[in-house]
């Protein structure tokens, strides 16, 4: 049973327009939620998180987005950049000290900015 | 900028052989995680430590699998007895492990079993 979904394997945005991807979880349980960006023969970079504790975190053209309610969070990117091209995973986590401390990756979308 | 340290970073082995991974951590990082990738899903849960204490294994981690971190520092992943399906990108990460922070991943080991 996959507990963080990620539905779009793939994305394709234009340049200087906003990318938006989705994740839903099915674990009401997670308090802390990740995005990673991966490039090829890399390892996951880490982007920008979320506590469950608030429904918006901005970092530069990156914004997080959470919904508890609906469980589900995204992930904006404004304005897209060639650079951006990359698969990226969203992550969530159970509180600290319940065990399970390692993180639920999604299976990935893979955004492609097209010039 | 020392990041999350991972060698080798390809390594081909034949079934039946066992195979050691290292990994080095950020240095003030207390908290060293192991997964596993394979192609087309997001990396796999196995293993974390906390300094030396290994406190939490997935069921993913079978019997052929071990990690180690002895000093608190370095850690290594070995696989006995390897077979096809163990072929895969095993990444590790470590984290501060002071309330919610975000893991850190070196590049992998990419693992070809033959």
């Amino acid at each position: 049973d996959q507990q963080v979904k990620q539905n779009s394997p793939s994305l394709s945005v234009q340049e200087g327009r906003i990318s938006i991807l989705n994740c839903d979880y099915t674990n009401s349980m997670f308090d802390y939620f990740l995005w990673y960006k991966k490039y090829p023969a890399e390892g996951p970079t880490f982007l920008i998180s979320i506590s469950s504790i608030k429904d918006k975190n901005e970092d530069g053209r990156f914004t997080v987005f959470l919904n508890k309610s609906a469980k589900h969070l995204s992930l904006h990117i404004v304005p897209s950049q060639p650079g951006d091209s990359a698969v990226y995973f969203c992550a969530a986590r159970l509180p600290s000290g319940g065990g399970a401390d390692g993180l639920t990756f999604g299976k990935g979308t893979h955004l492609i900015i097209q010039p | 900028d020392t990041g999350v340290s991972q060698n080798p970073r390809h390594k081909i082995t034949k079934r039946g052989q066992n195979v050691t991974f290292r990994c080095d951590p950020i240095s003030e990082h207390n908290r060293l995680y192991w997964y596993r990738q394979t192609l087309g899903q997001g990396p796999e849960f196995l293993t974390y430590f906390q300094n030396e204490a290994q406190l939490e294994k997935s069921r993913l981690l079978s019997d052929r699998f071990s990690a180690e971190r002895p000093k608190g520092s370095f850690s290594t992943l070995e696989i006995q007895r390897t077979e096809q399906g163990d072929s895969a990108m095993y990444l590790c990460a470590s984290s501060r492990g002071q309330g919610p922070s975000p893991l850190h991943f070196g590049n992998g080991t990419r693992l070809t079993v033959t």
